[in-house]
């Protein structure tokens, strides 16, 4: 079946403006993640969402980001007045369920904040 | 909390060849799951083997093993019979729950 979704694929945006990046999940897949990636380094976790709350927001860098999940289908996270250290590769990823379930990955949103 | 450590940044295989790539972890939770993923120039994460923490055997898939030494809290990728499209940047994860914690990353180039 399809896999992870997200758009847009890129996004170049200026100093103080909002974005919001989308993700939509493999089909019947409960539980979503939203991952950022810097250049040259690994993933950090954001957010989790198991069906449409989300019990861990701990990742998230600060109150400019925010996330939300309609049902167990389409995300969206949203970061508000862009800095350029939010310049990264926005990854969404969907499980089955939680626990240690498999996370397929989407192919990320590169955005950049000039 | 949990930690991976991977300590090389960079590789070089011949065509054809074996690899294996480091992973060490670092967590105090009894149960618990190790991913390996491909990232190739492209962006994209692609899941390629899963060992659960009380697995008796090591994991397999296709050309992919993992070396999973519980004691030693390693769990080491090896890819053989290497091909020019292995070329990639490869991630170690840990999940506990249902985070996951990823290493730096290790760069393989493949030669032809």
């Amino acid at each position: 079946g399809a896999g992870v979704s997200q758009s847009p694929s890129n996004k170049v945006t200026e100093k103080g403006k909002d974005v919001e990046l989308r993700c939509d999940p493999i089909s019947g897949h409960t539980a979503l993640y939203w991952y950022r990636q810097r250049l040259g380094q690994g993933l950090e976790f954001l957010i989790y969402f198991q069906g449409n709350s989300a019990p861990d927001k701990s990742g998230l860098p600060s109150d400019r980001f925010s996330a939300e999940r309609t049902g167990e289908s389409v995300s969206t996270l949203t970061i508000q007045r862009t800095q350029q250290e939010d310049s990264a590769v926005y990854l969404c990823a969907s499980s089955r369920d939680r626990d240690t379930d498999t996370q397929y990955f989407g192919p990320g949103t590169r955005l950049t904040v000039l | 909390a949990q930690k991976i450590t991977q300590t090389q940044p960079g590789m070089f295989v011949q065509e054809k060849e074996a690899v294996t790539l480091d992973c060490t972890y670092d967590t105090s939770d009894p149960s618990y799951g190790l991913f390996w993923y491909k990232q190739p120039s492209s962006g994209e994460m692609i899941f390629l083997i899963y060992q659960g923490s009380y697995d008796q055997q090591n994991a397999t898939e296709g050309r992919y093993s993992l070396n999973f030494q519980k004691a030693r809290k390693s769990a080491n990728l090896v890819i053989s019979a290497s091909q020019l499209g292995d070329s990639a940047m490869y991630f170690c994860a840990i999940s506990n729950d249902y985070k996951l914690s990823f290493g730096a990353g290790t760069t393989v180039t493949v030669r032809a």
